[in-house]
């Protein structure tokens, strides 16, 4: 069963930093682009990041850009997002996203499995 | 960045209505297009791709319609558990980009 389980979400302080995990289970991890999307409270989804299976490349949202990166640890299977000088729009539940190519080309991508979302909650 | 435009926002329907959500994007796309029902306090999940393509296990209520700029989904006989949030998304070009969003309640 694909599991995935995103840890490290808390209460961080204007100008902080906090760093999300996201622990995958029951499929090839190293097979998979992997993809951050968040959610503000009464809100809908953002996309954040995402990055290809060996971290060669690299995507992220243009609200996010120089101040949060997307990592993964094949090893560990898992996929991490360091979110750095947090503002009160940072304020999110956070889900990590499988990515997997679809169609009979294998051109289209579609999130296939989510997990139940970390809330980063940015206030002082 | 692709913009994607939703709308309506929300609507209200009742059981057995047919609900038509569109989806605009600020340049073609192609075909580039999923569509996602999330249900409160629950993560997302993929009911079409390919903009007309059905995901494996989604009830064939649903279906999508569109190429370029426009992009519509349909459900054809709404049913109480189709009570939710939609969302497009654009897969064309990354980064990628979700619309607004669209509350499907219940009148």
């Amino acid at each position: 069963e694909v599991q995935l389980v995103e840890s490290g979400g808390g209460l961080a302080q204007p100008g902080g930093s906090l760093r999300l995990s996201c622990t995958a289970s029951g499929f090839t991890f190293t097979n998979y682009w992997m993809t951050w999307v968040r959610q503000a409270p009464g809100k809908g989804l953002e996309w954040v990041a995402n990055m290809n299976q060996d971290g060669s490349e690299k995507y992220y949202a243009d609200s996010v850009k120089g101040r949060f990166s997307i990592s993964r640890d094949n090893a560990k299977n898992s996929l991490y997002l360091q979110m750095n000088s947090l503002s009160a729009e940072d304020t999110a539940v956070y889900f990590c996203a499988r990515d997997r190519r679809v169609g009979g080309s294998g051109s289209y991508y579609i999130s296939d499995f989510w997990g139940q979302g970390t809330l980063v909650t940015v206030s002082s | 960045d692709i913009q994607m435009t939703q709308s309506p926002s929300s609507l209200s329907a009742s059981v057995g209505d047919r609900v038509t959500i569109t989806c605009r994007a600020s340049q073609s796309i192609s075909n580039y297009l999923n569509w996602y029902q999330q249900k409160s306090g629950k993560a997302p999940k993929v009911l079409i791709y390919a903009a007309s393509s059905l995901q494996s296990g989604v009830p064939s209520r649903f279906s999508g319609s569109g190429s370029g700029t426009d992009f519509t989904l349909t459900i054809s006989s709404l049913q109480p558990e189709d009570f939710a949030a939609y969302y497009c998304q654009q897969s064309y070009t990354l980064p990628s980009t979700f619309g607004g969003g669209t509350k499907v309640e219940i009148k």
